[in-house]
C-alpha cells in the first residue's frame, strides 16, 4: 500500500526556521519526483516545488513566493523527502502536503499534510 | 509563470444535471499537461484527469476533461451528491507548476 506521512510541522516565529519530512512507503521512492504543495487555511493550492530523482541529478524547482527560503531535499536511503523552510513570514502559514505521481498506477497519492503556523 | 483562470468561482446546480468548468491558461500549456483535482473539505485533493484528458486510475467515467493550448474544461455528466467540492486545475508543462484557484461545486 502506497503511503505518504508528513511530519515537523508546528508553530514557529517570523524568521525562523522549520522542516518537515515526507515518509513514503509501498513504491520505488528513489525513482519518483516529490512534489510539495500548501493550503493556507480557506484558501486555495499553491505549488511549492519538487526535487527529481538521482538520475535527473535530484534537480530541483520552487516556487517564486519560496524561492531562496526553502529547499527540498531527499534521502533515498530513508525513502524521504524534506521540505526545509528558512526565513519563515505569517503567509507561509498553511497545511503543506507531499504528493507523488505513479504513472505506473495512473494516479497520484498525497499525505495528510502537516500544519505550519508562523506566528509571533 | 503561466496564470490559470477558473471560471465560474462558484457554480450551482442540483444532481443529475450537467456541469462545465473551465480553465484558461495566460499561455499555452506545454503538451497540454493539465491536471484537474476535486477536493472536499479536510482532505487531500484528488486527481482527476491528467494530461488534459485522461481519466485517473478509479475515477468514474461521468468525469471527462478536454482542451488543449490554453482553454481546459472538466466536465461531469451527471452529477452525483458526492460530486459537490472544490476544483483546481494545475498546469505541469512549466515551472513553476501553478494551480488555478478553483471553482466551488455547490448544490443548488
Amino acid at each position: 500500500e502506497v503511503q505518504l506521512v508528513e511530519s515537523g510541522g508546528g508553530l514557529v516565529q517570523p524568521g525562523g526556521s522549520l522542516k518537515l519530512s515526507c515518509a513514503a512507503s509501498g513504491f520505488t521512492f528513489s525513482g519518483s519526483i516529490m512534489h510539495w504543495v500548501r493550503q493556507a487555511s480557506g484558501k486555495g493550492l499553491e505549488w511549492v516545488g519538487r526535487i527529481r530523482s538521482k538520475a535527473n541529478n535530484y534537480a530541483t524547482e520552487y516556487a517564486a513566493s519560496v524561492k531562496g527560503r526553502f529547499t527540498i531535499s531527499r534521502d533515498d536511503s530513508k525513502n524521504t523527502a524534506y521540505l526545509h523552510m528558512n526565513s519563515l513570514k505569517t503567509e507561509d502559514t498553511a497545511v503543506y502536503f507531499c504528493r507523488v505521481w505513479l504513472g505506473e498506477l495512473l494516479r497520484d497519492y498525497w499525505g495528510q499534510g502537516a500544519l505550519v503556523t508562523v506566528s509571533s | 509563470e503561466i496564470v490559470l483562470t477558473q471560471s465560474p468561482g462558484t457554480l450551482s446546480l442540483s444532481p443529475g444535471e450537467r456541469a462545465t468548468l473551465s480553465c484558461r491558461a495566460s499561455q499555452s500549456v506545454s503538451s497540454n499537461y493539465l491536471i484537474w483535482y476535486q477536493q472536499k473539505p479536510g482532505q487531500a485533493p484528488r486527481l482527476l484527469i491528467y494530461g488534459a484528458s485522461s481519466r485517473a486510475t478509479g475515477i468514474p467515467d461521468r468525469f471527462s476533461g478536454s482542451g488543449s493550448g490554453t482553454d481546459f474544461t472538466l466536465t461531469i455528466s451527471r452529477l452525483e451528491p458526492e460530486d459537490f467540492a472544490v476544483y483546481y486545475c494545475q498546469q505541469y508543462g512549466s515551472s513553476p507548476f501553478t494551480f488555478g484557484r478553483g471553482t466551488k461545486l455547490e448544490i443548488k
